[in-house]
């Protein structure tokens, strides 16, 4: 059964670098099939699409966050991971990993999700 | 982007109750329309993918439809396990953008 699990620190200084690592059990990163992506959701928010990632390199950005966002795919250690540099305060967010895949008829969903890691933005 | 809203913001319903949630697209995406379950506390679950595909373990009370710009999320017959909020997301085109979310009570 596929699981996911996010990590890292909870508390990032403003004008600092959020990282965050999911790691992956119950199948491979390494799928040729499958991206793999972060959305977060602010404080009693909405939620919100970062970016995804396949283990062969091809990564999408959110445009609005593109300048500020790196993904990377670790199949060694059958991981991801997410760079958010320059935070501020409206970084603040619980911070979701999931399983990006396409579906049948065209499209993708993301049907998997790790539990979810809350990053602070705050001096 | 592509706008996604959702109709209504919050949904008082009782048990029993067939209940019905629409989410609309700023424009034509075909089928490429998902729907997520968050309860309080948890993670997003995926309920029904493509528009009217139900996800492996969903119950057979939920069920999704349309195309082009208008959906619907339904539940035939509400539980008490439903209280949860409801978002829509499209996937036909990049970024993938979600409903600003139904927040279902009993």
């Amino acid at each position: 059964q596929l699981q996911l699990q996010e990590s890292g620190p909870g508390l990032v200084k403003p004008s600092e670098t959020l990282s965050l690592t999911c790691s992956v059990s119950g199948a491979s990163v390494s799928s040729q099939a499958d991206f793999w992506g972060w959305i977060r959701q602010p404080p009693g928010k909405g939620l919100e699409w970062i970016a995804s990632m396949s283990s062969g390199g091809a990564a999408f950005y959110n445009p609005s966050l593109s300048s500020r966002v790196t993904m990377s795919v670790d199949t060694s250690r059958n991981r991801f991971s997410l760079r958010l540099n320059s935070v501020t305060a409206a970084d603040t967010a619980l911070y979701y990993c999931a399983r990006h895949v396409a579906v049948g008829r065209g499209g993708e969903c993301f049907d998997v999700w790790g539990q979810g890691t809350v990053v602070t933005a705050s001096s | 982007d592509i706008q996604m809203t959702q109709s209504p913001s919050s949904l008082p319903a009782s048990v029993g109750d067939r209940v019905t949630i629409t989410c609309r697209a700023s424009e034509d995406i075909s089928t490429r329309l998902n729907w997520y379950q968050q309860k309080l506390g948890k993670a997003p679950r995926l309920l029904i993918y493509a528009a009217s595909n139900l996800q492996g373990g969903v119950p057979s009370t939920f069920s999704g439809g349309g195309s082009g710009t208008e959906f619907t999320l339904t539940i035939s017959s509400l539980q008490p396990e439903d209280v949860a909020t409801y978002y829509c997301q499209q996937s036909y085109s990049t970024p993938p953008t979600f409903g600003q979310g139904t927040k279902l009570e009993i």
